[in-house]
């Protein structure tokens, strides 16, 4: 499974854009990049997925270069509730097993006002 | 809507005393998960079940076992708990569809006395 490395902290300010970047060099052909926020004591909440290109949600915007080797996870104006953990997955359907995640180590979001 | 549940919330027992954790879903995915979260860590999973198929990570202790009687609940069994056992304990769901996120619960505390 292909390992993940993102930042340990980042700290913005009310308002405005916030892009995670996260580095997964060894990832495979059939690998999808995931996104998670948790927040405390609450489980993880799924925000985003693509595969290549760009991909835009409600929430976020998930932006994979053509090597698929990095992706940037982007928040637009945050606000104090988006302080959080954001967790970077590629994961792989194992067939007949399910999906297998493993989780990195995460980036610790912190806004400000 | 609750969607995954894990009851209860907050498990308190002694340590060597035998401890079950419980999770129901209500999405009809037929693969489920048990993650283990200790504080500031990422989730680690544990094993997961696809249907009635059980699939164990190759480095969770025989001290974990898990049980799942139909396609809406899980149990996760710990025989003898010790000390490095206490943490947030974490059920998810999928469905077997390539790449679906995964649905958390917001997880059982379990602290050991």
């Amino acid at each position: 499974l292909a390992k993940t490395t993102q930042p340990i902290s980042m700290d913005s300010y009310e308002g405005q854009e916030v892009n995670i970047t996260c580095s997964h060099n060894n990832i495979a052909t059939n690998d999808y990049i995931t996104w998670y926020q948790q927040f405390p004591s609450q489980g993880p909440r799924f925000i985003i997925q693509g595969y290549k290109t760009k991909v835009t949600n409600e929430v976020a915007s998930l932006f994979i270069p053509a090597d698929r080797k990095s992706s940037t996870l982007s928040l637009p104006r945050v606000s104090l509730s988006d302080t959080a953990v954001y967790y970077c997955l590629v994961g792989e359907m194992i067939y007949n097993q399910g999906g297998k995640l493993i989780f990195g180590q995460g980036t610790e979001l912190s806004v400000k006002p | 809507d609750a969607m995954v549940i894990q009851n209860p919330r907050y498990q308190v027992t002694q340590f060597g005393k035998p401890v079950t954790l419980s999770c129901s879903q209500t999405l009809n995915h037929n693969v489920m998960y048990w993650y283990q979260q200790k504080s500031s860590q990422a989730p680690k999973l544990l094993f997961h079940y696809y249907d009635k198929d059980f699939n164990n990570e190759a480095d969770t202790p025989d001290n974990f076992q898990s049980r799942r009687p139909n396609t809406s609940f899980c149990f996760l069994d710990i025989r003898s708990p010790g000390l490095g056992d206490a943490a947030m304990y974490l059920c998810a769901t999928s469905r077997q569809n390539q790449n679906q996120p995964q649905h958390f619960g917001d997880g059982t505390r379990l602290s050991i006395l």
